[in-house]
C-alpha cells in the first residue's frame, strides 16, 4: 500500500498569515491531490500535480497555490490564511495510468484560521 | 448539486448484523473506490471497483456502471466497523490525462455491542 505522510498533523494560524501544508509519497506515483474535508461537502478536490514541475487547478482552487518540487513532494500554500480555509486537508496520490485511478491518502491536517 | 448521494445517511445496528451501504452517481462514471474513516481521520481504500462484484474479507462491493450505482455490503459487522464509510467516483480530467475522485458526504455507521 502507497505511504502518504503529511506535517504538520495540526496546525493554528491568524488571519492573513502564510500556512504551508506539506504532503510526501513514498511509492513513486505521478499524481498528487489536494482535498478538504468540510461538513456537509465531502471532499473536495484544490489543486493536483501530474508529475514535478506541474501543478493544476481542481474543482476549489481560489485562495490556495501548490508547488511540486519533486516527484515525492507536494505543498499546498495558502498566502493569505481566511477563516473560511479552517478545515482537514488531505493530499493523496495515485498512479494515474489508464486503468488504475486508485488513490491513497495521508493522514490529514487539521488547520484552524483565527 | 451532488454528484454522488450515499444512502442512508446513518446507520446503527447490533453486533454481527449485516449492513449494506447504497451510492448513486448524477453522471457517468468508469470506476468507484470506497473508502473508510474514523472521525477526523485517514480514509483507508477499503475497494477499487471498476464494475460487477469485488470483495476483501467481510466487505463485497457491487457496482452496476450503466445503472450509475454502488453498494457495499458489510457482512457480520463488529464493533470495529464503526465510522464514516465514503464512496467516490472516478473522473477525468477534461483536455488532460488523470483522473480526481468526486466524494459523497458519507453514511455513519454504528455498531453496538
Amino acid at each position: 500500500e502507497a505511504a502518504v505522510t503529511q506535517s504538520p498533523r495540526n496546525k493554528v494560524a491568524v488571519t492573513g498569515g502564510k500556512v504551508t501544508l506539506s504532503c510526501n509519497q513514498t511509492n513513486n506515483h505521478n499524481n498528487m491531490y489536494w482535498y478538504r474535508q468540510d461538513t456537509g461537502h465531502g471532499l473536495r478536490l484544490i489543486h493536483y500535480s501530474y508529475g514535478a514541475g506541474s501543478t493544476e487547478k481542481g474543482d476549489i482552487p481560489d485562495g490556495y497555490k501548490a508547488s511540486r518540487p519533486s516527484q515525492e513532494n507536494f505543498s499546498l500554500i495558502l498566502e493569505l490564511a481566511t477563516p473560511s480555509q479552517t478545515s482537514v486537508y488531505f493530499c493523496a496520490s495515485g498512479e494515474g495510468q489508464t486503468g488504475d485511478y486508485e488513490q491513497y491518502f495521508g493522514p490529514g491536517t487539521r488547520l484552524t484560521v483565527l | 448539486e451532488q454528484q454522488v448521494q450515499q444512502s442512508p445517511a446513518s446507520l446503527v445496528l447490533q453486533e454481527a448484523e449485516n449492513a449494506e451501504l447504497q451510492c448513486s452517481f448524477s453522471i457517468f462514471t468508469n470506476q468507484v473506490q470506497w473508502f473508510y474513516q474514523r472521525p477526523g481521520g485517514r480514509l483507508v481504500s477499503l475497494l477499487y471497483n471498476p464494475s460487477g462484484t469485488k470483495q476483501s474479507g467481510r466487505l463485497t462491493s457491487t457496482t452496476v456502471i450503466k445503472e450509475r450505482r454502488s453498494s457495499l455490503h458489510i457482512s457480520s459487522s463488529q464493533i470495529t466497523d464503526s465510522g464514516t464509510y465514503l464512496c467516490a467516483m472516478d473522473r477525468p480530467f477534461y483536455g488532460s490525462s488523470g483522473n480526481k475522485l468526486i466524494f459523497g458526504i458519507g453514511t455513519l455507521l454504528s455498531v453496538k455491542p
